[in-house]
C-alpha cells in the first residue's frame, strides 16, 4: 500500500533553516509528480510546492519562493523540502502528497515551529 | 493568485443531504478536487475530477460543478462525515500552482 513518512521537523529560530525529507513506498515514486502543502496551527491547507516525476520542473507558493527549494531523489524514493529564512508564519504541519488523481495519498505531516 | 470561497461552517440533521460549495474563477478552467480532515489526521480524498470517488470512499459524497462554483454533495449525512472539507483546484493564473479553499467545519447534528 502506498505510505508516505514525513520527517525533518521541529524547532528553529527565525532566519534560520530545516530540511523535511518525505520517504515513499508502495508505488513508483519516479512515475509521480509530487507536492508539499501545509497548514498552520488552527488554520486551513496551504499548497507550498511542486515537482515533476522527473524534477525538471518546481514550481512555488509566492509565499515561499526564493527561501524554500524542492527535490527529489528517485533512486532513494525520497521528496525533499530546503526550507531557509524560516519566518514565524511558516510554523504549520508539513505534509507531503502524491500527485495521481489530485492529492490522493497524504503523509502524516510533520511539524515545523519557527521560534526564539 | 486566483482564489476559492467557501463557506466557514455548514450543519445537517444526521441523515440528511448536505451541500458544501466552493467558488473562484479558477473553477471555470479546472475541476475542484475535495478532501475530508478529521481533527490531529492528514487529509483524504474524498472526490476529484468530473465526479470521482477513490477507492473506499462512501456513494453517500458525490461531486459537481457549474460555472465558477464547484459542489461536494452528502447524501444522507452520517456522524462519521463530521469533519472540515476543503476544496482545491490548479490556479488558472499565471504560473502553476494549486490553491485551496479556506475550508468548511461540518457538523452533524
Amino acid at each position: 500500500q502506498v505510505q508516505l513518512v514525513e520527517s525533518g521537523g521541529g524547532v528553529v529560530q527565525p532566519g534560520g533553516s530545516l530540511r523535511l525529507s518525505c520517504a515513499a513506498s508502495g508505488f513508483t515514486f519516479s512515475s509521480y509528480g509530487m507536492h508539499w502543502v501545509r497548514q498552520a496551527p488552527g488554520k486551513g491547507l496551504e499548497w507550498v510546492a511542486f515537482i515533476r516525476y522527473d524534477g525538471s520542473n518546481k514550481y512555488y507558493a509566492d509565499s515561499v519562493k526564493g527561501r524554500f527549494t524542492i527535490s527529489r531523489d528517485n533512486s532513494k524514493n525520497t521528496l525533499y523540502l530546503q526550507m531557509n529564512s524560516l519566518r514565524a508564519e511558516d510554523t504549520a504541519v508539513y505534509y507531503c502528497a502524491k500527485d495521481g488523481y489530485s492529492y490522493d495519498y497524504w503523509g502524516q505531516g510533520t511539524l515545523v515551529t519557527v521560534s526564539s | 493568485s486566483s482564489e476559492l470561497t467557501q463557506d466557514p461552517a455548514v450543519s445537517v440533521a444526521l441523515g440528511q443531504t448536505v451541500r458544501i460549495t466552493c467558488q473562484g474563477d479558477s473553477l471555470r478552467s479546472y475541476y475542484a478536487s475535495w478532501y475530508q480532515q478529521k481533527p490531529g489526521q492528514a487529509p483524504v480524498l474524498v472526490i476529484y475530477g468530473k465526479n470521482n470517488r477513490p477507492s473506499g470512499i462512501p456513494d453517500r459524497f458525490s461531486g459537481s460543478s457549474s460555472g465558477n462554483t464547484a459542489s461536494l454533495t452528502i447524501t444522507g449525512a452520517q456522524a462519521e462525515d463530521e469533519a472540515d472539507y476543503y476544496c482545491n483546484s490548479r490556479d488558472s493564473s499565471g504560473n502553476p500552482s494549486w490553491v485551496f479553499g479556506g475550508g468548511t467545519k461540518l457538523t452533524v447534528l
